[in-house]
């Protein structure tokens, strides 16, 4: 069983609809991270965050510590927000540099 | 643009054969990091430097792999006898140090190198 499971794997929106995609985790963790995966590869860091809840434009990420989850949510979602959402772990007490990635949310918000 | 570049952005390469990526962090990050990541997966930590000092390396960085950050700026990663298996787009992040008693600093990440090896 992999520490950092990610779901849906998939999933496919309409443009404007609103977007959930969830993190379970099964380690304590000092910081959770949302990243974002273009194709071609480029990974942008959206959130980094430790407790309650981040916002950035149209991008929401919360994080229920005990409960080892965390959301994120798209609002009017877009077909530029088409990518692959990773969550990532920093493990508490790990390695400062191993974070732990999940697979990966694949969106495609249609037009 | 996240400041951080690597080289080549694509590698086509024979078994066996011997390769070298590099990266070039964003200048005052003193922290690099290595990645690898296969199709469909999240990606996977190789090892990650501080300054020159290559202070961790995964299970995964078998004999084949080095990396180096000789001056402490960019870093390399070689494989040597390149097998089917190392085929995978190879990432590096960088970032500032980790404070006491915080959270790891955000990593910023590279394009990317994708191999290929046939």
């Amino acid at each position: 069983k992999n520490e950092v499971e990610q779901s849906p794997q998939n999933l496919t929106a309409q443009e404007g609809e609103f977007i959930t995609i969830n993190c379970s985790y099964s380690v304590g963790i000092s910081a959770l991270h949302w990243l974002q995966q273009h194709p071609g590869g480029g990974i942008v860091s959206l959130f980094m965050l430790s407790s309650g809840k981040k916002k950035h434009g149209r991008l929401i990420a919360t994080i229920n510590i005990q409960e080892k989850h965390s959301s994120l949510h798209i609002t009017a979602s877009h077909p530029r927000d088409s990518a692959v959402y990773i969550c990532a772990v920093d493990p508490y007490g790990g390695s400062q540099g191993n974070l732990i990635f999940g697979k990966g949310t694949k969106l495609s918000v249609k037009p | 643009d996240t400041g951080v570049s690597q080289n080549p952005r694509h590698k086509i390469t024979k078994r066996g054969q011997n390769v070298t990526f590099r990266c070039d962090p964003i200048s005052e990050h003193n922290r690099l990091y290595w990645y690898r990541q296969t199709l469909g997966q999240g990606p996977e930590f190789l090892t990650y430097f501080q300054n020159e000092a290559q202070l961790e390396k995964s299970r995964l960085l078998s004999d084949r792999f080095s990396a180096e950050r000789p001056k402490g700026s960019f870093s390399t990663l070689e494989i040597q006898r390149t097998e089917q298996g190392d085929s995978a787009m190879y990432l590096c992040a960088s970032s500032l140090p980790k404070a006491a008693g915080q959270p790891q600093e955000t990593q910023y990440f590279g394009p990317g190198t994708r191999l290929l090896v046939l």
